[in-house]
């Protein structure tokens, strides 16, 4: 079964400072990977999103995510964040080769960006 | 477009109780979900529908019953509510479950409190 760990909690930042959320997964098969945000009392949205080609995805808001098949990683990068990025951010996994995507999801890293 | 609606935005009810969350979609999607959010937990699915009159559990149907009559609408009943079923309901949609995964829409959310 596909599982996706996001190894903080919490990442407290300055303003203009960069930022780097970590996420594993584990699978032996192939797998799709997104990024979704959650801004304060609002639903999901995404983020950038992972299925073939370039291993460097780019996403909205100057967010990009680099997926290591060697390392079962996505990280989500952002080279200078604002006040405006503090959200919970979430890590997901679909696996190929079931009969329909069902995403799975991390439990979350709360970003604080801090003036 | 009003994408992925969700009706009550808050609700507060008594053990034992019955009650309906509403989904509803204008995207013409064929893919419909339900999930439950928890402080720490992430996004656990709940049941899922591929179609109108296909649907199928996800990690957590416990307690929980789903129908889909119309390719619009998707409601989510708790039969007999719980403490435990206090949480943050989310319902999100997408134009296909065929793999590539494509992009889920979320509704902005229905909080539930069972007292």
């Amino acid at each position: 079964a596909q599982s996706v760990t996001q190894l903080d909690s919490q990442v407290p930042v300055f303003e203009e400072a960069p930022v780097e959320l970590r996420c594993n997964y584990s699978s032996s098969v192939s797998v799709y990977l997104f990024w979704y945000v959650q801004y304060p009392n609002q639903g999901l949205q995404l983020l950038l999103k992972y299925l073939s080609g370039s291993t460097l995805v780019k996403g909205i808001n100057g967010f990009e995510a680099e997926f290591n098949k060697s390392q079962t990683s996505f990280h989500l990068r952002k080279p200078s964040v604002h006040i405006s990025d503090t959200a919970e951010y979430f890590c997901a996994v679909s696996v190929d080769g079931s009969s329909n995507y069902k995403l799975t999801f991390g439990k979350g890293t709360l970003l604080t960006v801090n003036p | 477009n009003a994408g992925v609606t969700q009706t009550p935005k808050f609700q507060v009810l008594k053990t034992g109780q019955s009650m309906t969350l509403q989904c509803a979609q204008d995207m013409n999607h064929e893919y419909m979900s339900w999930y439950r959010q928890d402080p720490g937990m992430g996004l656990r699915l709940i049941h899922y529908s591929v179609g109108a009159g296909i649907t199928d559990q996800g990690e957590v149907p416990n307690g929980y019953n789903v129908s889909r009559s119309t390719t619009e609408d998707f409601p989510l009943r708790l039969l007999s509510a719980a403490p435990s079923q206090t949480s943050v309901y989310f319902c999100a949609s997408s134009d296909s479950y065929r793999f590539p995964p494509d992009t889920q829409y979320f509704g902005p959310g229905t909080r539930l409190t069972v007292l």
